[in-house]
């Protein structure tokens, strides 16, 4: 079945600091993948996205590349900010295998400090 | 401005009580989820809609139920509440029939069950 693996954490960083938060997926198909972030307190929101193999998804200085060949989309920031603090997750949807929902890693929570 | 509730906030209920948790989305989508998040396990899968009538199981949808009898509501009910129970709940909805399109999701209700 179809499955996303997320690097453990908490992350903990200096401001400032490059973060890379790893994610590999397994899927049947040809999934689309996707970065979503939670807040403190709050729901959670779509940071950026892939639908296919070598796109690149980038949002807020986020960025992540489709990488079929390693089956991978891991998270990439050149500069993170204390208000970067917050859970991320990865998730893939697989229309390989219907119109089924998300499948989400289980999240990596990232905290920077000043 | 569109947008996504969950009612309550919060929730202290007693085992085996029945409880039902609200969410009204104004942004006239189809798809509506819930999920359920818990330290160690991300965010899981509980139960699905892709429209009016429509409802479907996710991973953990045992001692769950929903109904769609409208686009604007998803209620989901704990038949017989138990303190695995216990857990922040997540509604979301999304626009088209394709699971690549984006979730946006509700502030969460977190339930105790004592």
């Amino acid at each position: 079945g179809n499955s996303v693996t997320q690097m453990e954490g908490p992350v903990t960083l200096s401001e400032e600091a490059f973060l890379t938060i790893n994610c590999t997926y397994t899927a049947t198909g040809y999934p689309s993948l996707f970065w979503y972030v939670q807040y403190p307190g709050e729901g959670l929101q779509l940071l950026l996205k892939a639908t296919k193999a070598d796109d690149k998804g980038s949002n807020k200085g986020f960025e992540a590349t489709y990488r079929k060949e390693t089956t991978s989309f891991h998270l990439e920031k050149g500069s993170v900010q204390v208000s970067d603090s917050a859970v991320y997750f990865c998730a893939l949807s697989d229309l390989g295998s219907g119109n089924t929902p998300l499948v989400f890693g289980k999240g990596t929570r990232l905290s920077v400090i000043a | 401005d569109a947008e996504i509730t969950q009612s309550p906030r919060h929730k202290i209920t007693e085992t085996g009580r029945q409880v039902t948790l609200a969410c009204h989305q104004t942004w006239n989508h189809n798809n509506m989820f819930w999920y359920r998040q818990d330290l160690g396990h991300g965010l899981r899968l509980i139960h699905y809609s892709y429209g009016v009538q429509d409802t479907n199981k996710g991973e953990v949808s045992d001692g769950y139920s929903v109904s769609r009898s409208n686009t604007e509501d998803l209620p989901l009910t704990l038949e017989s509440a138990a303190s695995s129970q216990t857990s922040v709940y997540f509604c979301a909805s999304s626009d088209q029939g394709y699971s690549t399109d984006t979730q946006y999701f509700g502030p969460g209700t977190r339930l105790t069950v004592l």
